[in-house]
């Protein structure tokens, strides 16, 4: 069965580390973009940036340009997304999302997404 | 930037045709993929290319792009069609979505 499985649910306070995780199985990691995508409590879909596992390319939308960063470690399958210093504006649910096209050409839908992981920065 | 717009909201009869329009420019010209999305679930495509349904969706979903509008069409819409829609596209190597529609069966 092909599925991304991310991290659990995280409380963090402003200021702090965090790093969250997607990973794939089912199908060859290093061959499909993965997307990342934002949804802040009631409102719609936001993209932050997408990256191919096998060199690492990355792409970001030039709303989260420089907030936050993704990576991935295909020895293990894994995307990641993370922040150096969360701000309460950070809480959001957080998906990741397969490219449905594999490759290196951008146009196609995400089929494959993970269950999501919600992400609150609180005092 | 680029920016797709749909309605905030549509409701439609039981039985009925429900339409949920995307709108942005020149959108024709690019690829238009809708997702569904249930409360406390994760998007789900139900259109990708315009009008390729993936398997499991089932047939009274259909699509259409032309011009600058794209258009998601739920024919004998089921009470459990009741979700936000998602149009996306790509502009250059960026994901743009549109704000979403909640289509309300009442």
């Amino acid at each position: 069965e092909v599925q991304l499985v991310q991290s659990g649910a995280e409380v963090k306070k402003p200021g702090e580390f965090l790093k969250i995780s997607c990973k794939g199985s089912g199908y060859i990691f290093t061959n499909y973009w993965i997307g990342w995508v934002r949804q802040m409590p009631e409102k719609g879909l936001e993209w932050i940036g997408i990256i191919y596992p096998d060199d690492s390319d990355t792409r970001y939308s030039p709303s989260f340009q420089g907030q936050a960063t993704i990576s991935a470690d295909k020895s293990i399958n894994t995307a990641y997304l993370q922040w150096t210093s969360l701000e309460a504006s950070d809480t959001a649910m957080y998906y990741c999302a397969r490219h449905l096209r594999p490759g290196g050409e951008m146009y196609d839908a995400f089929d494959i997404w993970g269950q999501g992981t919600m992400v609150t920065v609180s005092s | 930037s680029y920016e797709l717009t749909q309605p905030p909201s549509v409701s439609v009869s039981p039985g009925q045709t429900a339409s949920i329009t995307c709108s942005g420019d020149k959108l024709g010209n690019k690829y238009a993929h809708w997702y569904q999305q249930k409360p406390g679930q994760s998007p789900a495509v139900v259109i990708y290319q315009d009008k390729k349904r993936p398997s499991g969706i089932p047939e009274r979903f259909s699509g259409s792009n032309s011009g600058n509008t794209a258009t998601l069409t739920i024919s004998g819409t089921q009470a459990m069609d009741e979700a936000d829609y998602y149009c996306q596209a790509w502009d250059g190597s960026t994901v743009v979505f549109g704000g979403g529609t909640r289509l309300t069966v009442l």
